[in-house]
């Protein structure tokens, strides 16, 4: 099936500091990409939709300058958290669609958890 | 049994026992379902989808029941493994929502050997 790389797995950051986030489609092409974050014992929480050569949407609630998405290619996308606070510690998923498919499956990476000191 | 804790029901069964977990949707636009695993520290894994023209699906060992008419899914795991103890999550999603997926609240599986 098809591949969802997610890089890091897990990064630690001090206050202040901004952090990148890859997801990157390794066998397909994924038009659309979606970022997720999931706190401990809840359920996944959708952030934004991520479009290919277009600006991001974003869910209400969260701030677009706080967490910058850019989808340049189709096979990449990557989120930034920027000025990262302890509050922003959490499990960030990214997820794509097959553009090339004829079904509506979504494909996951393995999540990077953020936890800033 | 099946009880609701501080944010993730849980429901724990006899290894060997089927389990049946339940999922309640709000969206009564939504016209593609899907039921995901998550083990601690990974990603969800896709486990099986249905449509909204159909009402029962089947996998290995995984059968999916939508009911449209309460907005009601389930997901039964037959014969069911110490392997199958994760958190599991249905999902929906709507063509009029620009094909995002929503997760529902999730239910804790664990196995008792």
């Amino acid at each position: 099936g098809a591949v969802v790389s997610q890089h890091p797995s897990r990064v630690i950051c001090k206050s202040g500091t901004s952090v990148k986030i890859e997801c990157r489609s390794l066998d397909f092409q994924a038009t659309t990409m979606f970022w997720y974050r999931q706190f401990p014992k809840q359920s996944l929480m959708l952030m934004a939709t991520s479009n290919e050569g277009s600006k991001a949407t974003y869910e209400q609630g969260v701030e677009k300058d706080k967490f910058l998405i850019n989808h340049a290619s189709l096979t990449l996308s990557t989120l930034t958290v920027t000025s990262a606070h302890p509050e922003d510690s959490s499990f960030y998923i990214c997820s794509a669609r097959d553009g090339g498919a004829t079904n509506e499956k979504l494909f996951f990476g393995s999540g990077t958890q953020l936890s800033v000191l | 049994g099946e009880s609701v804790g501080l944010h993730l029901p849980t429901l724990s069964v006899q290894e060997g026992d089927n389990s049946i977990i339940n999922c309640a949707y709000s969206n009564s636009a939504s016209d593609y379902f899907i039921w995901y695993k998550q083990e601690s520290g990974k990603g969800p894994q896709f486990i099986i989808d249905i449509r909204s023209n159909m009402d029962k699906r089947q996998g290995q060992r995984v059968t999916v029941l939508l009911n449209k008419t309460v907005k009601h899914l389930s997901l039964q795991i037959a014969a069911t493994q110490p392997g199958d103890s994760a958190v599991y999550f249905c999902a929906e999603m709507a063509k009029t929502s620009y094909d995002k997926v929503i997760f529902g609240p999730g239910t804790s599986l664990s196995v008792i050997p």
